[in-house]
């Protein structure tokens, strides 16, 4: 079956540091690749998302490239703030079929200090 | 108009209440879906729901009941839960058809739910 596997948090950095969260993936087919993110008290917000592989996401400086020889769909950034602090997500949806589930990984807590 | 909206955002309920929370979007999205998460867990997928008709039922205990009674309007009607139902549940919508492009879901905020 489908599953996806992104690192243990929790994941302290500080504010102007690099970030990477690593993502990898099962799944059969051509899935397509999503990173979301959930702000404290609030629901998951769409960061970026790929649908086919070498495709690159990127959002608010943030990028994952969905990498299907390694099965991998990391997060960076280039330079984090502290209003990155945030449960990341990363999910897969198996492509074509259009109310499939996500699969979710089990999230890792971000926290940037000043 | 790019929102899914919830309510509420709050509830308290006992064991031996009848409540319903509610979902909206319209952004024209046929796809709705209901999750729940419980703390510092990925969220779980509980029932779809396309083009108004249930989809997937993910073994849900019947104690939750989903209804979608146009395409605008998701609900979840709860009746004689237990503590452990406590958490966040979390409506989604998407465009809902076979294209890849349709894959993208759209969540709300979700409603907080306590079962004392």
């Amino acid at each position: 079956g489908n599953s996806v596997t992104q690192m243990e948090g929790p994941v302290t950095l500080s504010e102007e540091a690099f970030l990477t969260i690593n993502c990898t993936y099962t799944a059969t087919g051509y899935p397509s690749l999503f990173w979301y993110v959930q702000y404290p008290g609030e629901g998951l917000q769409l960061l970026l998302k790929a649908t086919k592989a070498d495709d690159k996401g990127s959002n608010k400086g943030f990028e994952a490239t969905y990498r299907k020889e390694t099965t991998s769909f990391h997060l960076e950034k280039g330079s984090v703030q502290v209003s990155d602090s945030a449960v990341y997500f990363c999910a897969l949806r198996r492509a074509n079929f259009g109310n499939e589930k996500l699969t979710f990984g089990t999230g890792t807590r971000l926290t940037i200090i000043p | 108009d790019t929102e899914v909206t919830q309510t509420p955002k709050h509830l308290v309920m006992g064991m031996t209440n009848k409540k319903s929370l509610k979902c909206e979007q319209h952004m024209g999205h046929r796809a709705m879906y209901w999750y729940k998460q419980k703390a510092k867990k990925p969220p779980e997928l509980m029932f779809v729901y396309s083009y108004e008709k249930l989809s997937i039922n993910e073994s849900v205990p019947s104690r939750f009941s989903p209804e979608c009674p146009n395409s605008s309007l998701l609900n979840l009607h709860l009746h004689a839960l237990q503590p452990e139902d406590s958490a966040l549940y979390l409506c989604a919508s998407s465009q809902g058809g076979l294209a890849v492009r349709y894959n993208e879901q759209f969540f709300g905020p979700g409603t907080r739910l306590t079962v004392l």
